[in-house]
């Protein structure tokens, strides 16, 4: 069955701007979490949907935001990018909630300039 | 803080070298610990996990990892690395409802 699909792959935005990310999890899975990666930092968690509902959130500003679609489907969105939000964002899908395994995408590398 | 910490940023080690990589956390209670690498240009995999029972468990490609309660340990462990084993390896703590990383460690195996 198909992996987890992050879109796009890569994306240049410029400071001030917005970005939203899609993530389509495994078939079947209900639960979607964002990472965040960067060098030297792993991954900081920012947020985790399950059933179209946020059910843990990171330390991130609010500039970050998510959501999930009833098909399961996630986007994130960043507001006013920053340069220092510059990264690779990750999207793990999971059965359930509760993360007992992640599967991850391959990622969003966005580059703020 | 609450964390995971991984001591190593990056190792280099020659092909048929042993490898221990070390992770600690400090979380409380219950957890489940997991190991996860990252080949370079693709995605995270789940190399091994722990939830219960046997501390001493075995993952994919040889690799296996040691849960120590007492120390707030999970290291991961290879007798003999190969060239194919250069990635970043992460550390991960499942202390409730999230996954927590550690900062990841960078292997370079030289051949």
């Amino acid at each position: 069955k198909a992996g987890v699909t992050q879109t796009p792959r890569y994306l240049i935005k410029t400071r001030g701007q917005q970005v939203t990310l899609s993530c389509s999890p495994i078939s079947g899975h209900r639960s979607v979490s964002w990472y965040q990666q960067t060098p030297g930092q792993g991954l900081q968690f920012l947020f985790e949907y399950f059933s179209e509902t946020q059910r843990n959130k990171g330390n991130f500003p609010g500039r970050f935001s998510g959501r999930q679609f009833s098909n399961s489907r996630s986007e994130m969105n960043v507001s006013t990018l920053e340069l220092g939000d510059s990264a690779l964002y990750l999207c793990a899908s999971n059965l359930q909630s509760g993360l007992t395994e992640a599967f991850f995408g391959q990622g969003t590398r966005l580059t703020v300039v | 803080a609450q964390s995971v910490s991984q001591h190593n940023h990056h190792v280099i080690l020659s092909e048929a070298a042993s490898l221990e990589l070390g992770c600690n956390y400090s979380y409380g209670g219950t957890v489940n610990l997991f190991w996860y690498v990252q080949y370079p240009g693709q995605h995270l995999q789940l190399l091994l996990k722990y939830f219960s029972g046997d501390p001493l468990v075995k993952g994919i490609k040889g690799f296996e990892a040691e849960f120590i309660k007492s120390k707030f340990s999970f290291n991961l462990r290879k007798p003999s690395v190969q060239w194919s084993d250069t990635a970043e390896y992460f550390c991960a703590v499942n202390p409730g409802e999230d996954m927590r990383f550690g900062a990841g460690t960078r292997l370079t195996v030289k051949p």
